[in-house]
């Protein structure tokens, strides 16, 4: 079975921390992906990954950015944690043909 | 750009009866596929059916079906006989083909069977 996993479940933050939210998946995918989601906003996403150290903006990055050292893992990053980044954050995974796989998401919350 | 459509924010249905949920896409792309999600609220993401916009046949994944009418650009997930734990928040989302592997997602409908 593929699995994703996010470092944690739920985060609570202050404002102005620098804040990482890992990601990691063990299928040897290719892509890789952010997203937030918001209550009536569906899932937006912010950056995503198609090679080790390749990423590209998706529709939200302002805020954030993110890191891909190694193939298996994918790392979005806070520099400076605001309020308005309060959310469920999404990390997924595909090869080229496949549907992405998520994780179990990272609900956090900024104060 | 490409745009995905959910009108329906939530649903209540009765258990063992079927539901359809509704789902408008947008896209100037001849070539696309699209997807729906279940996420239960434990959080996950869970994927349940894909729908390729040469697909001839409507694609069905056991109690769950796509009905597919391109024309009219919409791809509504028909789930038969539902059961309590179909209880979830349902994503649409289309991938444009040529490109890239992002996807759109609708904003959801949110599920509830009744006993």
């Amino acid at each position: 079975d593929v699995k994703v996993t996010q470092s944690s479940r739920y985060l609570v933050k202050r404002t102005g921390e620098k804040v990482f939210l890992e990601c990691v998946q063990d299928m040897d995918h290719e892509n890789m992906f952010w997203y937030r989601q918001d209550p009536g906003l569906g899932l937006r996403l912010i950056y995503f990954s198609y090679d080790v150290k390749m990423k590209e903006k998706g529709d939200i990055p302002e805020g954030y950015s993110v890191s891909r050292e190694k193939k298996e893992r994918f790392s979005l990053i806070l520099e400076s944690a605001s309020t308005n980044q309060t959310s469920m954050y999404l990390c997924a995974s595909s090869s080229r043909v496949s549907e992405q796989y998520f994780g179990p998401g990272t609900r956090l919350t900024v104060t | 750009a490409q745009k995905i459509t959910q009108t329906q924010p939530g649903m209540f249905v009765q258990e063992k009866e079927a539901v359809t949920l509704d789902c408008t896409y947008d896209t100037s792309d001849q070539s696309y596929g699209l997807f729906w999600y279940k996420q239960p609220s434990s959080g996950e993401m869970i994927f349940l059916i894909y729908q390729g916009s040469y697909d001839e046949q409507n694609a069905t994944e056991g109690r769950y079906s796509l009905n597919f009418q391109k024309a009219r650009k919409s791809a509504n997930l028909v789930i038969s006989a539902s059961q309590l734990g179909d209880s979830a928040m349902y994503f649409c989302a289309m991938r444009v083909n040529f490109g890239n592997e992002k996807l759109t997602f609708g904003t959801g409908t949110r599920l509830t069977i009744i006993p």
